[in-house]
């Protein structure tokens, strides 16, 4: 119940096109599902955090869709550059951390825009 | 600005060994949490703190240990070094409150041999 699944655990996209990364979870308390960027040799970064009360969050070519009832949700990049090339981790938690619960992260997705 | 701040980058160990991982953050955030990250598996928490003076495992602290003495400092610590504790090791911090944002580290890669 715990688990965050993410898939594809790689994926090569031309310049211009979409990328897609699907993450599935089980635990119905989950609330907070952010997706964070790690470029090689730093740490992860916050690229963006969706609640469950919204279905969509969209920052700039980087968008969320939220799917409550299948306990799903992805990460879009409309407009994929060369500079996105990234490895992309999903993760979910109730509340923010702490005593409620921490971050579970998914096993994260490398993606590889070609120009 | 310094953010998260992790020493050393590198570090070898001989199996047996002990070693510390620092962790320091300037940012005077309540949480700090240590993870392990290894090919192809995502991010592991192995402790974490709310506040000085308070730690609490995480989903995998065998073999380690922490201390949170001060708001600013969350030293690692690894007893008897085995090659499973192999890894890439980040520090993060949070702010608490309404804010749900980690801010991690550049990393410390330990291989333990």
């Amino acid at each position: 119940q715990q688990q965050v699944k993410q898939s594809p655990q790689s994926l090569i996209v031309q310049k211009g096109g979409i990328s897609i990364i699907n993450c599935a979870y089980e635990n119905t308390a989950f609330d907070y599902f952010p997706w964070y960027q790690q470029f090689p040799g730093k740490g992860p970064a916050l690229l963006i955090a969706i609640r469950p009360d919204v279905s969509e969050k969209k920052e700039g070519r980087f968008t969320i869709s939220f799917n409550k009832s299948a306990k799903q949700f992805s990460l879009h990049i409309m407009d994929s550059q060369p500079g996105d090339s990234a490895t992309y981790f999903c993760a979910a938690s109730r509340g923010y951390g702490g005593s409620q619960g921490n971050l579970i992260f998914g096993k994260g997705t490398k993606l590889s825009v070609k120009p | 600005n310094a953010g998260v701040t992790q020493t050393p980058k590198f570090r070898i160990l001989k199996i047996g060994q002990s070693m510390t991982l620092q962790c320091t953050q300037d940012m005077n955030h309540n949480y700090m949490y240590w993870y392990r990250q290894d090919p192809g598996m995502g991010l592991k928490l192995i402790y974490y703190s709310v506040g000085a003076g308070i730690t609490d495992k995480g989903e995998v602290p065998n073999g380690y240990n922490v201390s949170r003495s001060t708001t600013e400092d969350f030293p690692l610590r690894l007893e008897l070094a085995a090659p499973s504790q192999t890894s890439v090791y980040f520090c993060a911090s949070r702010r608490g409150g309404d804010s749900g944002e980690l801010f991690f580290g550049e990393g410390s890669r330990l291989t333990v041999l």
